[in-house]
């Protein structure tokens, strides 16, 4: 079955550190792949996708990921964690036209 | 602000009962999404419209309806509502491009609906 997980329900980090936040995906294809931010009380905010070409994707707030295939993963990256990015992440797959799958999302904190 | 707006912020209501939600899309934008996100069910993508015609349909329940109106705003109506319903459900919008669900979606702030 599709699907997408996030191993990680809740991470720490202090600021100024880097910071990773994995996700995996079930699907036998290349799926379309998302990253997501939504802070506290608000609605979601599409921090970068993934469709095909480069592997390395930039995104806003200096945010990237990279897919990789091999691994069925598309791990979201910043070198240099700010006070403001604590909120919850979450990582969406596509895999076909009408069927878009949330990961259980990532909590992520901020140590000043 | 995303440009998006729904309306009401907060419903509260009983089991059994009729509720709508209302959604305006950002302006221009021809697309809209409707999510729910709920604590046991996660966020989960619920149906597109695009310029009035359903797109996309994802894990929406049969009691559950949608329509976007020639003005391009749209309303979720939940119907025989059960204490499970109850949750954040979120409008989003994209521009034109054929609706595809791949283009940037806008989101508004949600509806938290509880259900008693």
């Amino acid at each position: 079955a599709q699907s997408v997980t996030q191993p990680d329900i809740h991470i720490t980090v202090s600021e100024g550190a880097s910071l990773e936040l994995r996700c995996n995906y079930s699907y036998g294809a290349t799926p379309y792949l998302f990253w997501y931010v939504q802070s506290p009380g608000q609605g979601l905010q599409l921090l970068l996708k993934y469709f095909s070409g480069d592997t390395l994707v930039q995104g806003i707030k200096g945010f990237e990921a990279e897919f990789k295939r091999s691994q069925s993963s598309f791990n979201l990256r910043k070198p240099s964690v700010h006070w403001s990015d604590a909120a919850e992440y979450f990582c969406a797959v596509k895999t076909s036209y009408d069927k878009v799958i949330f990961g259980p999302g990532t909590s992520l904190s901020v140590i000043p | 602000d995303s440009g998006v707006t729904q309306t009401p912020k907060h419903l509260i209501t009983a089991t059994g009962q009729r509720v709508t939600l209302r959604c305006s899309p950002r302006s221009g934008d021809l697309s809209v999404y409707w999510y729910q996100q709920s604590l046991d069910q996660g966020l989960q993508f619920l149906i597109q419209y695009y310029n009035g015609e359903e797109r996309a349909k994802g894990n929406i329940l049969e009691r559950f309806s949608a329509q976007q109106f020639p003005d391009l705003h749209s309303e979720l109506n939940l119907s025989s509502l059960e204490l499970g319903d109850s949750a954040l459900y979120f409008c989003a919008s994209s521009v034109d491009g054929g609706g595809r669900f791949e283009e940037t979606q806008y989101f508004g702030p949600g509806t938290r609906l509880l259900v008693l």
